[in-house]
């Protein structure tokens, strides 16, 4: 079955040192992956996305990826950490119906971030 | 440009009630879905839509049922809300299966 693992719930860092935040995923075609950012109270914001090509993506505030299939793992990371970055983070795989994209996202768990000063 | 959204923002019923959760985007969106947001679970998906009219079953659409009447909106309803649809309820909508999915701010619903 699909699934996503975002093996840390809580991560505290402080200001100004890097970040990584781990996920894997269990999928048996090329997956299409997604880290999305969730402030509190708030809905969720696309940081970044792979469907295909290069490995290494870059997203929005500063963030990066890197998709390695031969872990089945897809890192978030962010080489500076601002108190603006304290959030829940989530990981998602998007699924497939055969060939076709059908949309449907399976999430992880979330990593909380904590930023201290 | 709104983008998704959701209507109410937050809400209380009694176990028991019924109740529906607008969903609206004005991006011409194909596909929308209704996730469900539980501590330490992630989003869960509900129900979605490929298209006008049409409705699929997601990973947990018990006691939930929705409907796909105009392009745009996409209505999730709860005919006897139990405590255990106390959740935080997100809509998304996509432009297809094979692009980003946008979200809405969400809809926090408590049932006593």
């Amino acid at each position: 079955a699909q699934s996503v693992t975002q093996p840390d719930i809580h991560i505290t860092v402080s200001e100004g040192a890097s970040l990584e935040l781990r996920c894997n995923y269990s999928y048996g075609a090329t997956p299409y992956l997604f880290w999305y950012v969730q402030s509190p109270g708030q809905g969720l914001q696309l940081l970044l996305k792979y469907f295909s090509g290069d490995t290494l993506v870059q997203g929005i505030k500063g963030f990066e990826a890197e998709f390695k299939r031969s872990q089945s793992s897809f890192n978030l990371r962010k080489p500076s950490v601002h108190w603006s970055d304290a959030a829940e983070y989530f990981c998602a795989v998007a699924t497939k119906h055969g060939s076709s994209n059908t949309g449907k996202l399976i999430f992880g768990q979330g990593t909380t971030l904590q930023v201290k000063p | 440009n709104a983008g998704v959204t959701q209507t109410p923002k937050f809400r209380v019923l009694k176990t028991g009630q019924s109740m529906t959760l607008l969903c609206a985007q004005d991006m011409n969106h194909e596909y929308m879905y209704w996730y469900r947001q539980d501590p330490g679970m992630g989003l869960r998906l509900i129900h979605y839509s490929v298209g006008e009219g049409t409705t699929a079953k997601g990973e947990v659409p018990d006691g939930y049922n929705v409907s796909r009447l105009k392009k745009q909106n996409f209505l999730l309803g709860l005919e006897s809300a139990a405590p255990s649809q106390t959740s935080v309820y997100f809509c998304a909508s996509s432009y297809t299966g094979g692009t980003e999915a946008f979200f809405g701010q969400g809809t926090r619903l408590t049932v006593v």
